[in-house]
């Protein structure tokens, strides 16, 4: 069975760039896509972008400006770049396989955006 | 972006009593439609997809309908561990979008 787990800082300060790594096992990386999404507190779930095991991505327009997914097929990890963060970039992050519906997620990964 | 539109945004149900949710969305999604469960502190969780497909494991009180703009899932005893919120998703279109949500919680 596929597992993900989502890893990086749980604080990061405004106008820096938030960075998390999913790494998956119980299965390759290879042949699927892969999806990051975000929950603001108290509030309901946001798309941020996906990125297919050869490269290929697509991103959320609302943050396509200041998103990066990459892959790294020898480590069975993916990873996400935010940048230029502000606070109402404060959210739990999940990590998933997903192209269009997600069958596999990460437990999810806490971000704050603070001084 | 197709907007998601869930109701009610609360709904107030006893053990064992039928629960009917709504989903709609703002332009045709097909059957391309997904129901997810979460309960606090953890991810969603796959129920449905194809707006009717219960995913492996998933019980058969839960069944889902519906295609275009207008989509129902239905949980037909709720048991204890079924209280949770429920969300909607698209995938007929990019990006991806889901609704704001359904709460539901014990009468």
């Amino acid at each position: 069975q596929v597992q993900l787990q989502e890893s990086g800082p749980g604080l990061v300060k405004p106008s820096e760039t938030l960075s998390l790594t999913c790494t998956v096992s119980g299965g390759s990386i290879s042949g699927a896509h892969w999806s990051w999404i975000r929950q603001p507190p108290g509030k309901g779930l946001e798309w941020i972008g996906y990125i297919y095991y050869s490269g290929s991505t697509n991103y959320n327009p609302s943050l396509k400006s200041r998103v990066i997914i990459s892959v790294d097929t020898s480590k069975n990890q993916f990873s996400l770049n935010l940048s230029s963060v502000t606070a109402a970039d404060t959210a739990i992050y999940y990590c998933a396989k997903q192209r269009g519906y997600g069958d596999y997620w990460g437990q999810g990964t806490p971000v704050t955006v603070s001084s | 972006e197709i907007v998601m539109t869930q109701s009610p945004a609360t709904l107030s149900v006893s053990p064992g009593e039928r629960a009917t949710l709504s989903c709609r969305a703002s332009q045709s999604v097909s059957s391309n439609l997904a129901w997810y469960q979460q309960k606090p502190g953890q991810a969603p969780r796959l129920l449905i997809y194809g707006a009717s497909t219960r995913i492996t494991g998933i019980p058969a009180r839960f069944s889902g309908s519906g295609s275009g703009t207008e989509f129902t899932l239905t949980i037909s005893s709720l048991q204890s561990e079924d209280f949770a919120v429920y969300y909607c998703q698209q995938y007929n279109n990019w990006p991806l979008t889901f609704g704001g949500g359904t709460k539901v919680e014990i009468k």
